[in-house]
């Protein structure tokens, strides 16, 4: 295992449409977390996981939003109806609940609504 | 609501020519600062956690130093693959919250 996996690295969709992403952790890793960064800002929460269940959800997350972790492993966030405000690079990072609680970044999802 | 603030915004370099980027930050028992370097369309990738005043880690060019109301990220004679973003990060809870970053580019 070599480190946080994003799917797709790039998205382009149209206005409207419904889209998923996919983040599979650091195997040992029992939380999950999405960020969203747009261009020249920081990351922003948006939401994380211990294990399956989700235990915080940013005021930045519309019911637009969905994030899963079915089986406590990989976590999909899904955005319907995409609005143009959410282009963006989505981070999914995963930590350990004990220890140091450094969280690892994968590479990230670059969504453009057009 | 914890707040993080990094200075410059951006900072050009020659190679060689060592600086300082600042990470301020206002927060309710720190339980950690967080730095990391995040390459243009890439991931953050982690690089120090600092728990207490007065600590301080390195590796290779990079040094962090942590007080109690900003941390120092001190690049000591810079190389052009240095060039980067460096955000800095608290936690909050159970969260990171970042501050903006600093582009750094080291030209040679």
């Amino acid at each position: 295992d070599t480190g946080v996996s994003q799917d797709p690295r790039h998205k382009i969709t149209k206005r409207g449409q419904n889209v998923t992403f996919r983040c599979d952790p650091i195997s040992e890793h029992n939380r999950l977390y999405w960020y969203r960064q747009t261009l020249g800002q920081g990351p922003e929460f948006l939401t994380y996981f211990q294990n399956e269940a989700q235990l915080e959800k940013s005021r930045l997350l519309s019911d637009r939003f969905s994030a899963e972790r079915p089986k406590g492993s990989f976590s999909t966030l899904e955005i319907q109806r995409t609005e143009q405000g959410d282009s963006a690079m989505y981070l999914c990072a995963s930590s350990l609940v004990e220890g140091g609680r450094e969280a690892f970044f994968g590479q990230g999802t670059r969504l453009t609504v057009v | 609501e914890d707040q993080v603030t990094q200075s410059p915004e951006a900072l050009r370099l020659q190679e060689g020519e060592s600086s300082s980027l600042n990470c301020s930050y206002t927060v309710s028992g720190l339980r950690g600062l967080f730095w990391y370097r995040q390459d243009p369309g890439k991931g953050p990738e982690f690089l120090f956690t600092l728990y207490s005043a007065g600590e301080e880690k390195e590796k290779e060019r990079l040094k962090a130093t942590l007080t109690k109301k900003e941390s120092f990220l001190h690049i000591t004679a810079p190389k052009p693959e240095d060039s980067a973003t460096y955000l800095c990060a608290v936690r909050e809870g159970n969260k990171l919250t970042f501050g903006g970053g600093t582009r750094v580019l080291v030209k040679p």
